[in-house]
């Protein structure tokens, strides 16, 4: 039992790159997030999922797309990378009660 | 979701019970409270949550007031590894979760 798993772990993008941070989780949970946490930061919600194939935004969406095609699977996506999103991405999922459990995260740096 | 309000940071010794305020004075009665903590650079943990009776698990015991504005997460044995920003959090159901500042706990030899 894997629990939620992040990938990938590290990255080093250029200004204008796009990429794919992938978020998997095993729970068959309904509910999945992603939020970002700058640093000294507390965590920002950016989209969340109640379900397979619904998105929604969160506080700080901009810049971001998000698919749930797969129950299991929560993509975040970055169409043009700016050094503003240089952050620490947190994927979570829960069964919709305030108890998640969280990924350990992907650094993402924009150069 | 209620604001809650928690000090910036605490120390506490080794060994010696660890007690953690939040302030929700404006919580609503179907709110819970839930705590979290995040080790450096990693996710945050889920610890335990209430509605108005006290809790206590294998991590933890929440106290939370008869009037419900405020609480106290309670390590009972501190140890080294317990060093982590801790999160008070008022959630109604279905609603998302939302992180403030958090306190930062240093537990110290």
């Amino acid at each position: 039992n894997a629990g939620v798993t992040q990938t990938p772990k590290f990255r080093v993008l250029k200004t204008g790159q796009s990429m794919t941070l992938l978020c998997a989780q095993d729970m068959n949970h309904e509910y999945m997030y992603w939020y970002r946490q700058d640093p000294g930061m507390g965590l920002r919600l950016i989209h969340y999922s109640v379900g397979e194939g619904t998105t929604a935004k969160g506080e700080v969406p901009d810049g971001y797309n998000v698919s749930r095609l797969k129950k299991q699977n929560f993509l975040l996506g970055l169409e043009s990378a700016a050094p503003s999103q240089t952050s620490v991405y947190f994927c979570a999922s829960s069964r919709g009660t305030g108890e998640a459990f969280f990924g350990q995260g992907t650094r993402l740096t924009v150069v | 979701d209620a604001k809650t309000t928690q000090p910036t940071s605490m120390d506490c010794a080794e060994g010696r019970a660890a007690n953690l305020p939040c302030n929700h004075s404006t919580i609503s009665g179907n709110e819970y409270v839930y705590w979290y903590r995040q080790i450096h650079s990693q996710g945050p943990q889920y610890i335990i949550h209430g509605l108005k009776n006290n809790e206590t698990n294998e991590m933890a015991s929440l106290i939370i007031t008869e009037d419900r504005k405020s609480s106290t997460l309670i390590l009972p044995h501190a140890t080294l590894r317990d060093t982590a920003v801790y999160y008070c959090i008022a959630l109604n159901a279905g609603n998302m979760l939302t992180f403030g500042g958090g306190t930062r706990l240093m537990v110290k030899p």
